[in-house]
C-alpha cells in the first residue's frame, strides 16, 4: 500500500529534550515535505526536500532541522524544543510534476510542556 | 509574497445541497498551481482537486469542482449535491511553478457542517 508513514504519532515531552519525528515514504516520491497545523493558522511548511541532500526553507523553519540521506526518509528534527512548537505536524510527499498534489501521513502531535 | 485567503471560518449546509468555500489568492508570478484538500475529524489530509494557472477550464473531479476566475483571483470550491460525509475542514493552498522550489502555502481552512 502506497503510504506516508510517521512515527510517533504521539509524543509528550519537555523543554530541551531533543527528539526526532521520522517519516517515511514507499512511493519512490523525489520531493518530500513537513508542515505543521495549528488552530487558526492552517497548515505551515517547515522544510521541504527536492531530492536526496536537497533541503530548503520553508516559512517557519526556526527551532527545526531535516536531513535527507535516502529518497525514502525525512526525519524533522528539534534540537531544543519549546513549548511553542507544540503543534500537530505532518510529513507529505510527492511526485514531480507542477500539478501533483501531497501525499501525507497521518499526522504527529506533540507536546511540548 | 504569496498568500492563501479563506475568509469562512465556518459554514452550514443541507444534505443534497451545493455549498460554496471561498479562496482568494495572491502571487505576482503567472506559472502557480491550486489545490483544495478535505481533513476530516479523523486528521488525516485528503487531495480532492487541482486547478492550474494556464488551464482554461474549470477543474471537476465527481462532485466537486473548482470555480477558477483568474483575474478576481479566486479559486473557489463547490460541493454539489453535499452528503453528511463532508462534514470536514476543507483547505485552499497555492504552489508556485518554479524549478528549484516546492514552496506550498495553506489557507486557515474552512469548517464545513453539513446537516440532514
Amino acid at each position: 500500500e502506497a503510504q506516508v508513514t510517521q512515527n510517533p504519532r504521539y509524543l509528550i515531552t519537555v523543554t530541551g529534550k531533543k527528539l526526532t519525528v521520522t517519516c517515511s515514504q514507499n512511493m519512490n516520491h523525489e520531493y518530500m515535505s513537513w508542515y505543521r497545523q495549528d488552530p487558526g493558522l492552517g497548515l505551515r511548511q517547515i522544510y521541504y526536500s527536492m531530492n536526496v541532500e536537497v533541503t530548503d526553507k520553508g516559512d517557519v523553519p526556526e527551532g527545526y532541522k531535516v536531513s535527507r540521506k535516502e529518497k525514502r526518509n525525512f526525519p524533522l528534527i528539534l534540537e531544543s524544543p519549546s513549548p511553542n512548537q507544540t503543534s500537530l505536524y505532518f510529513c507529505a510527499s510527492r511526485e514531480g510534476g507542477a500539478a501533483q498534489p501531497q501525499h501525507f501521513g497521518d499526522g504527529t502531535r506533540l507536546s511540548i510542556l | 509574497a504569496q498568500k492563501i485567503t479563506q475568509t469562512q471560518p465556518g459554514m452550514f449546509v443541507q444534505e443534497k445541497e451545493a455549498v460554496t468555500l471561498d479562496c482568494t489568492y495572491d502571487t505576482s508570478d503567472q506559472s502557480y498551481g491550486l489545490f483544495w484538500y478535505k481533513q476530516p475529524s479523523s486528521g488525516e489530509m485528503i487531495f480532492l482537486i487541482y486547478q492550474g494557472s494556464y488551464d482554461e477550464q474549470n477543474a471537476t473531479e465527481g462532485r466537486y469542482s473548482l470555480n477558477f476566475q483568474k483575474a478576481r483571483k479566486s479559486a473557489n470550491l463547490v460541493i454539489s449535491a453535499s452528503q453528511l460525509g463532508d462534514s470536514a475542514m476543507y483547505f485552499c493552498a497555492m504552489r508556485e511553478v518554479f524549478y528549484n522550489t516546492d514552496k506550498l502555502i495553506f489557507g486557515t481552512g474552512t469548517r464545513l457542517q453539513v446537516f440532514p
